[in-house]
């Protein structure tokens, strides 16, 4: 059984600072992990996703994740924040075990606030 | 550049209708996905499909049904939509295999129900 928990439904930050967008996640074998973001009125878009090897992921719109298999995390991160990135965020794990090679389990969301 | 596109933007039925919502994509992706976003519930997964007439209940198949007959369409039927499938849904399409392949979103569809 896959799932991924973001256990804060809301993140709220000012320009300028550093942002963290937190997500756990639970398989039974090893992870492939993704974030994606939703602007307003808009369909989800990819931003980026842990394979193998580098525990740290750049993406997209200077995005970046932390892998961290003992504490079971994928934190979404970014140093400077802008009013531009506020959005809802979704975090996304799929187990390499899972012969059902599509599917992923998404998490219930994060809104992330960026106050100028 | 990678497309998905749904039908509507923005739907209003009644309740007992049956409703058709179009999902399009040209990537030639082998998956597609229905999903049905909902506040404070994230995602939830309604079908799958992994190849033409191919498909897989997901989450909360109840109340709905699919339909693939072409590699690039995939459509989800509302036999009787009813005012608790008030929603957004999300169509989503992907490469198969054992990769860590990303999924592609359309733009989705709010549906109303009255």
């Amino acid at each position: 059984a896959q799932s991924v928990a973001q256990p804060e439904d809301q993140v709220n930050v000012a320009e300028g600072n550093p942002l963290t967008v937190k997500c756990t996640y639970s398989v039974s074998g090893n992870p492939y992990l993704f974030w994606y973001v939703q602007y307003p009125n808009r369909g989800l878009q990819f931003l980026l996703k842990y394979i193998t090897g580098d525990n740290l992921v750049k993406g997209s719109y200077g995005f970046e994740a932390e892998f961290n298999k003992s504490q079971t995390s994928f934190h979404l991160k970014k140093p400077s924040a802008l009013v531009s990135d506020s959005a809802l965020y979704f975090c996304a794990v799929r187990d390499r075990l899972n012969t059902n090679a599509g599917k992923s389990t998404f998490g219930d969301g994060t809104t992330l606030t960026v106050k100028p | 550049d990678v497309k998905v596109t749904q039908s509507s933007r923005y739907l209003v039925k009644r309740t007992g209708e049956k409703v058709f919502l179009e999902c399009v994509q040209d990537m030639d992706h082998e998956n597609m996905f229905w999903y049905r976003q909902d506040p404070g519930l994230g995602l939830r997964l309604i079908y799958f499909s992994y190849d033409v007439k191919m498909k897989e209940k997901g989450d909360i198949p109840e109340g709905y049904s699919v339909s693939r007959e072409k590699k690039e369409r995939f459509s989800l039927i509302l036999e009787s939509a009813s005012t608790n499938q008030t929603s957004m849904y999300l169509c989503a399409s992907s490469i198969s295999g054992t990769g860590a392949y990303e999924q592609y979103f359309g733009p989705g569809t709010r549906l109303t129900v009255t």
